[in-house]
C-alpha cells in the first residue's frame, strides 16, 4: 500500500516557469488537499477536493490551480511560478472529510523559484 | 474550525513523560480533538483522536478536559524519535463547508534531551 504519492521530491523553476506537482493516493480517499508550509510555520491549505470532480479554495489559493478528474490523483499547478511560492508542498487524503478520520500525509515536495 | 492555541516549544529528557497541552476554549459539541506530529523533513502523521474520553493507542495517551476546553497529549517515555512537532487541531463531527479546511497553526516543537 503506497499511501500518498508526491512528485517531484525537488524542484528548482525560474520565476515565470509553470509546473505541476502530482499527487496519487490509493486508499479510495474522496478528499484530498494541498498545503504549504513555509520555514518555522504551520500548514496552510492551498486547495481542497471532496470528490473527483470537485474543488474549493483554502487559505492561500492563488497562483495556483487543481483538478479532480479522478478519485485517486490531485495535481497541485502553478501557473507562472514567483520567489514567494518558494515553500515545501504538501498532499493529504482522508476517507471521508469529516471528524473520525485519519488524515494521511505525502512526504513532501520541496520547491525552490528562483 | 475552532481555534488551538498550544505553547510554541518544549523540552524533555529521554524516556520520561512528556505531557503537551492544547487550548481550545471556544470548541463546539460536535467538535473531535486530534492530534498529529511532524518529524524533521516529513509530512505530518496521525498521532490520536478523541471526543470526550480519554484515549490510548500504541503512540500516546489523550487526555481531555471534562469541560473539553483543553486536551493533553502524553507521550509516557519520550525517545529521541519523539523530536518533532505536535500539532493539536479541532475537526467538527459533521460534513460540512467549514470542516473541510482544517487549520494546522503552528504546533509544539518538542525537544528531547538524551
Amino acid at each position: 500500500n503506497a499511501g500518498v504519492t508526491q512528485t517531484p521530491k525537488f524542484q528548482v523553476l525560474k520565476t515565470g516557469q509553470s509546473m505541476t506537482l502530482q499527487c496519487a493516493q490509493d486508499m479510495n480517499h474522496e478528499y484530498m488537499s494541498w498545503y504549504r508550509q513555509d520555514p518555522g510555520m504551520g500548514l496552510r491549505l492551498i486547495h481542497y477536493s471532496v470528490g473527483a470532480g470537485i474543488t474549493d479554495q483554502g487559505e492561500v489559493p492563488n497562483g495556483y490551480n487543481v483538478s479532480r478528474s479522478t478519485t485517486e490523483d490531485f495535481p497541485l499547478r502553478l501557473l507562472s511560478a514567483a520567489p514567494s511560492q518558494t515553500s515545501v508542498y504538501f498532499c493529504a487524503s482522508s476517507y471521508r472529510v469529516n471528524s473520525g478520520n485519519t488524515i494521511y500525509f505525502g512526504e513532501g515536495s520541496w520547491l525552490t523559484v528562483v | 474550525d475552532a481555534k488551538t492555541t498550544q505553547p510554541n516549544s518544549m523540552e524533555s529528557n529521554e524516556e520520561e513523560p512528556v505531557h503537551l497541552p492544547c487550548n481550545h476554549s471556544t470548541i463546539s459539541g460536535t467538535d473531535y480533538i486530534h492530534w498529529y506530529r511532524q518529524l524533521p523533513s516529513q509530512g505530518p502523521e496521525y498521532v490520536i483522536h478523541g471526543l470526550t474520553s480519554n484515549v490510548n493507542n500504541r503512540m500516546a495517551s489523550l487526555a481531555i478536559a471534562e469541560d473539553r476546553k483543553s486536551s493533553t497529549l502524553i507521550l509516557h517515555r519520550a525517545t529521541l524519535r519523539d523530536a518533532a512537532v505536535y500539532y493539536c487541531i479541532l475537526r467538527d463531527l459533521y460534513s460540512g463547508a467549514g470542516s473541510y479546511q482544517l487549520t494546522f497553526g503552528k504546533g509544539t516543537k518538542l525537544s528531547v534531551i538524551p
